[in-house]
C-alpha cells in the first residue's frame, strides 16, 4: 500500500461547479499535510496547509481527519483556472528513508 | 529573479555518458532535496540535505549522487546514465520555520537514449 493515495482522476467538471477530492495516508504519526499544485510541464507549488481544525482560502477548503487518516480539498465556484494536477503531501518526521511523502496528483480539468 | 535555479533545463544525452543538473537558491534554506517525477507515479525523493555536511538516501538513490556544495547549491549526478533515468528532475528547498513547505525550481527535463 502506498503511503499517500489519491484518486489520479481526471475530475472534468463545468466551471462554477463544487469540487472536492481526498487523499488517504498510511502513517498515523504524519504530523503536517499540505495540497500542492501543479501545472503542466511546471513545478509544483504550494497551494495551502492543511491545518487540524480546517482551512479556507477564498475558494478553497482544506480538512484533516486524523481518525480516518485522509485530507480534503474543496474548491468551489470552480474557474477554468484551476485546471492543474493537485498533489497531497505529507510529512512524516518518523519516517527513516523520506520524511515529506508526495501522492501521485489528483487531475483536475475545468471545462467553459 | 527565481529563488531555487537548475541548469540545464533541458537534457539529451547518451547510456553510459556521466552527467550533472545543478541547482542553486537564494531563499537561504538550509534544506535541500532532489526528486524525480514520471508519470503516474508523482514525485519520488532521491537525495536531500539538511546542510552542507548532511547528505542522506531518499527512495530511489541508486545510480545517482550528490554535491552540497555551499548551502545554496546542491547538484545531482548520473553516474552513467541509463534510458530509464528518463524523467523530469526537481529540485526543492524547504525551511524547519515552514512546516517543511518545499519551494521547487522549474525543473529540468532529461531524455536518455
Amino acid at each position: 500500500r502506498k503511503e499517500v493515495e489519491q484518486d489520479p482522476g481526471p475530475f472534468n467538471v463545468p466551471e462554477g461547479a463544487t469540487v472536492a477530492f481526498n487523499c488517504t495516508y498510511s502513517n498515523s504519526a504524519s504530523q503536517s499535510f499540505f495540497w500542492y499544485r501543479q501545472d503542466c510541464r511546471k513545478e509544483p507549488k504550494l497551494l495551502m496547509s492543511v491545518y487540524s481544525s480546517g482551512n479556507e482560502d477564498g475558494r478553497f477548503t482544506a480538512q484533516l481527519n486524523r481518525a480516518s487518516q485522509y485530507i480534503s480539498l474543496l474548491i468551489r465556484d470552480s474557474k477554468l483556472s484551476d485546471s492543474a494536477t493537485y498533489l497531497c503531501v505529507v510529512n512524516n518526521p518518523y519516517s527513516s528513508a523520506s520524511k515529506i511523502i508526495f501522492g501521485s496528483g489528483t487531475r483536475l480539468s475545468i471545462r467553459p | 529573479d527565481a529563488d531555487v535555479t537548475q541548469t540545464p533545463r533541458n537534457r539529451i544525452t547518451k547510456t553510459g555518458k556521466r552527467i550533472m543538473l545543478e541547482c542553486s537558491q537564494t531563499k537561504g534554506h538550509d534544506r535541500m532535496y532532489w526528486y524525480r517525477q514520471d508519470p503516474g507515479l508523482g514525485l519520488r525523493l532521491i537525495y536531500y540535505s539538511f546542510d552542507v555536511k548532511d547528505i542522506n538516501k531518499g527512495e530511489i538513490s541508486d545510480g545517482y549522487s550528490v554535491s552540497r556544495q555551499a548551502q545554496a547549491k546542491f547538484s545531482l549526478s548520473l553516474e552513467s546514465a541509463i534510458p530509464n533515468q528518463t524523467a523530469l528532475y526537481f529540485c526543492a528547498t524547504s525551511d524547519i520555520g515552514e512546516g517543511e513547505t518545499q519551494y521547487f525550481g522549474p525543473g529540468t527535463r532529461l531524455l536518455v537514449l
